[in-house]
This record gives structure tokens, C-alpha cells and sequence, in this order.
């Protein structure tokens, strides 16, 4: 089975900090997701990347930034983080040509930032 | 654009209750059809799917039915349990359109004893 894993299932942050969240997948997906998740908004996309290196805007990309190094791993950023960052973040992934398989979750991270 | 369109919550069952979530889509090409589970402070898992017309998706007590004709793939169980409780999400991809996951709103269950 494919995993996908979230180096934390809890974070807790000070505004204004640099915040590094870190998703790694073993299954040679081309296509990986990040999105969050609050009450009421549903789920929604931040960034994604379909390639190493290759990164695009989602529905709501302002105040993060992602990187993309190596196939396997993809990693969102927020540059100085934000009392409004608090959420449940949710990172996926995905075969190109694979729809009918669809995507493959993370546990998630649960992000407060005071 | 692809859009799914899923029932609000809650809904609250008692336990061996009979359960339908329904979900309708709107795509512009020939999707693929899925069921996310999301239990309590967790991530999504893919509870069930269907690629193609009349195709039957099934797991864990769990059935929806790909309805072309009617654009439904509605979720239904005979008779749930306790550890039932839970978000579920309706979704599709459209490989016409990018191979973009696109979500319902989700729906939660809560199954009382």
C-alpha cells in the first residue's frame, strides 16, 4: 500500500515563526498535495506539484510557499506564520495517469500557531 | 467546471440504522468516483470507488453505485455501528480536466448506541 507520512501529527508555533511542514510518500507518485482543513470551509487546496521541482497555486497559495527537491518528499512553508494559519493540514498524492486510483492521504498535522 | 454536491449535517443514527449519504456531480468529461472517510482527528481514506457506469464500489459494509444517468454515487449502509462516526466525503476526477480531486463538503455521521 502506498503511504504517505506527515513528520507531525501536532504543532504547536509562535506567530512570525518560519514553520516547515514535511510530507514524504513512497510510491513514486508524480503529483503531490497540500491542503487544509476548517470547519465549515471544507478541504482546500494550498499548492501542488506534479514533478521535482515544479510547484502551482492552488485556491488559497497566499502567505505559503512549498519545495519539492526530491520525487518523494514535499514540503509547505510558511514564511511567518499567522494565528489564521491555525488548521489541520493535509498533505496527498497521486499517479498522473492513474485517476480511477485516486489520492493517497496523510494522517495530517494539526497546526496551532499562538 | 466539475462540481459534487453532497448532504449537510449531521445526521444522526441509531446503532444498525440504515444509512444514505447522498451525492450528485457535475463533470465535464467521464469521471472516476470516490468515497473519503475521515475519523476523528485523522486524515482521509479512500473508503470505496467506481470508474465507470453501474460499476458497484464496496468496503466495509459500505456500497455506492456509479449512476450516469442520474450523475449520483450515493453511499449507503445497511447497518451501522458506533465506529461508523465519521466525515465522510464524496469526490471526483475527471481526467479531461487535469486529474484534479474534487470534494464534496463533506457529511458527519453520528451513530449513538
Amino acid at each position: 500500500d502506498v503511504k504517505v507520512t506527515q513528520s507531525s501529527r501536532y504543532l504547536v508555533k509562535r506567530t512570525g515563526e518560519k514553520v516547515f511542514l514535511e510530507c514524504v510518500q513512497d510510491m513514486d507518485h508524480e503529483n503531490m498535495f497540500w491542503y487544509r482543513q476548517d470547519p465549515g470551509l471544507g478541504l482546500r487546496l494550498i499548492y501542488f506539484s506534479y514533478d521535482v521541482k515544479m510547484k502551482e497555486k492552488g485556491d488559497i497559495p497566499e502567505g505559503y510557499s512549498v519545495s519539492r527537491e526530491k520525487k518523494e518528499r514535499f514540503s509547505l512553508i510558511l514564511e511567518s506564520a499567522s494565528t489564521n494559519q491555525t488548521s489541520m493540514y493535509l498533505c496527498a498524492s497521486s499517479l498522473t495517469y492513474r485517476g480511477g486510483y485516486g489520492y493517497t492521504f496523510g494522517s495530517g498535522t494539526r497546526l496551532t500557531v499562538v | 467546471g466539475n462540481s459534487v454536491t453532497q448532504m449537510e449535517g449531521p445526521v444522526t443514527l441509531s446503532e444498525e440504522a440504515f444509512l444514505t449519504i447522498n451525492c450528485t456531480y457535475t463533470a465535464t468529461g467521464y469521471p472516476s468516483l470516490f468515497w473519503y472517510v475521515q475519523y476523528p482527528g485523522e486524515g482521509l481514506q479512500l473508503l470505496l470507488k467506481a470508474t465507470k457506469a453501474d460499476d458497484k464500489g464496496s468496503n466495509k459494509g459500505f456500497e455506492a453505485t456509479y449512476r450516469k444517468e442520474t450523475t449520483s454515487f450515493h453511499l449507503e449502509k445497511g447497518s451501522v455501528q458506533v465506529s461508523d462516526s465519521a466525515v465522510y466525503f464524496c469526490a471526483l476526477i475527471d481526467p479531461g480536466a487535469g486529474n484534479m480531486l474534487t470534494f464534496g463538503g463533506g457529511t458527519r455521521l453520528m451513530v449513538k448506541p
